[in-house]
């Protein structure tokens, strides 16, 4: 595609609801990782995958947080039992294979789902 | 946990100024990068700076990297209305995760 797809883009939870954010990475793009970002804030990491290997989740904030990739492309962030502390801005990005010489760790970002919980 | 630090929080200019944002962080990095977000939207690579360059340039654009003082700044000169929007530093320490900066939101009327 020609860009990071997120959807959706906007989702109301009612505390205590599960929620799955969908994540379409740009195509051939090894790396995919998620952030979460509070009004008013700068993005803060949550998790990062190599293919469908999860290589990094230090920023999972709690267990109700699950992020998986099964086949290397798409992703899912899947959040139980909401809170309303859960309620911000999912950032998806992606980025290509690091290569020696080149830019490095460039990412491209999605439009982000904006999660509100009541 | 956000590591980088960014001032001012809120800049107000007019049309052909030019904007300077300030960043500094804690950590050893591999490189610094900045980002620009429109409301509503995912952020958008600007540039990247490696640890051992000094100074960059792409277009309008002018970045500053002192790895002694931890810091890096950003100017956009001649500003356009379309350059309102929310700036932010990320370090990369190891070719992983990003560490945004809180940002700076830049406003520039015409």
């Amino acid at each position: 595609g020609a860009g990071v797809s997120q959807s959706p883009r906007y989702k109301v939870a009612k505390r205590g609801q599960d929620v799955a954010l969908r994540c379409d990475p740009i195509s051939g793009h090894v790396s995919l990782f998620w952030y979460q970002q509070a009004l008013g804030q700068g993005p803060e990491f949550l998790t990062y995958f190599q293919n469908e290997a999860q290589l990094d989740k230090s920023g999972l904030p709690s267990d109700r947080f699950f992020a998986e990739r099964p086949e290397g492309s798409v992703s899912t962030l899947k959040i139980q039992r909401t809170q309303q502390e859960d309620s911000a801005v999912y950032l998806c990005a992606s980025s290509p294979p690091l290569r020696e010489g080149g830019a490095k760790n460039i990412q491209y970002f999605g439009a982000g789902t904006r999660l509100s919980v009541l | 946990s956000q590591q980088g630090e960014e001032d001012p929080q809120a800049l107000s200019i007019q049309e052909g100024e030019n904007a300077t944002m300030n960043c500094s962080y804690k950590t050893s990095i591999n490189n610094l990068q900045w980002y620009r977000q429109n409301s509503g939207r995912g952020l958008v690579h600007l540039i990247l700076i490696r640890s051992n360059e000094r100074e960059k340039h792409s277009g309008r654009l002018r970045v500053t990297l002192d790895t002694s003082k931890k810091s890096s700044s950003l100017l956009i000169t001649a500003s356009r209305a379309a350059d309102t929007a929310s700036y932010f530093c990320a370090t990369d320490a190891w070719g992983g995760k990003l560490i945004f900066g809180q940002g700076t939101e830049l406003s520039v009327k015409p």
